[in-house]
């Protein structure tokens, strides 16, 4: 049973245009969220969180959105450029654990 | 380079040999974790130290996997009597908080 869902398997884009990557959870318990990015070959790069408390988070380029009532989560990419172009992983943490659950990923390709 | 790093980062090994990977942290980072990844998968949870203290392993996690954090530095992950199934991604990642940072991985191919 997936707690973290990617339901996108990947997203098209073009250069300059804004990327919005959507995530979605089931476990009421978790409180932190995070996304991160990964290059092929490469180990996942941490990119942004948000604590449950807050409802957006924002750094340069990338906004993450939450919406607990809804159990969902969004990352924002504006504008999106080709070194864009990686897999987003969704992750959430459960209150008091320091341990995250993954999502699948979205395959993201900004296209020049 | 203060990164995480990972040894070896290809590995390829016969069925039922025993493989052993290590891993090292970012030095001023406390907890450290192991991942196994698949194609279409994120990363799947292995286990999981505070200092050298394993705290965590996952329920999924055979009993010929096992983890070392001697001294609370680096780690060893051991694979014994490998099978075609253990062949994936292996990450390692430690975090002074909820932000991990991972390494490059180690990738195992059992043949």
């Amino acid at each position: 049973d997936q707690q973290v869902k990617q339901n996108s398997p990947s997203l098209s884009v073009q250069e300059g245009r804004i990327s919005i990557l959507n995530c979605d959870y089931t476990n009421s318990m978790f409180d932190y969220f995070l996304w991160y990015k990964k290059y092929p070959a490469e180990g996942p790069t941490f990119l942004i969180s948000i604590s449950s408390i807050k409802d957006k988070n924002e750094d340069g380029r990338f906004t993450v959105f939450l919406n607990k009532s809804a159990k969902h989560l969004s990352l924002h990419i504006v504008p999106s450029q080709p070194g864009d172009s990686a897999v987003y992983f969704c992750a959430a943490s459960a209150i008091g654990s320091y341990i995250p659950t993954f999502g699948r990923g979205t395959s993201l390709i900004v296209h020049p | 380079d203060t990164g995480v790093s990972q040894d070896p980062r290809h590995k390829i090994t016969k069925r039922g040999q025993n493989v052993t990977f290590r891993c090292d942290p970012i030095s001023e980072h406390n907890r450290l974790y192991w991942y196994r990844q698949t194609l279409g998968q994120g990363p799947e949870f292995l286990t999981y130290f505070q200092n050298e203290a394993q705290l965590e392993k996952s329920r999924l996690l055979s009993d010929r996997f096992s983890a070392e954090r001697p001294k609370g530095s680096f780690s060893t992950l051991e694979i014994q009597r490998t099978e075609q199934g253990d062949s994936a991604m292996y990450l390692c990642a430690s975090s002074p908080g909820y932000e991990q940072y991972f390494g490059p991985g180690t990738r195992l191919t059992v043949t």
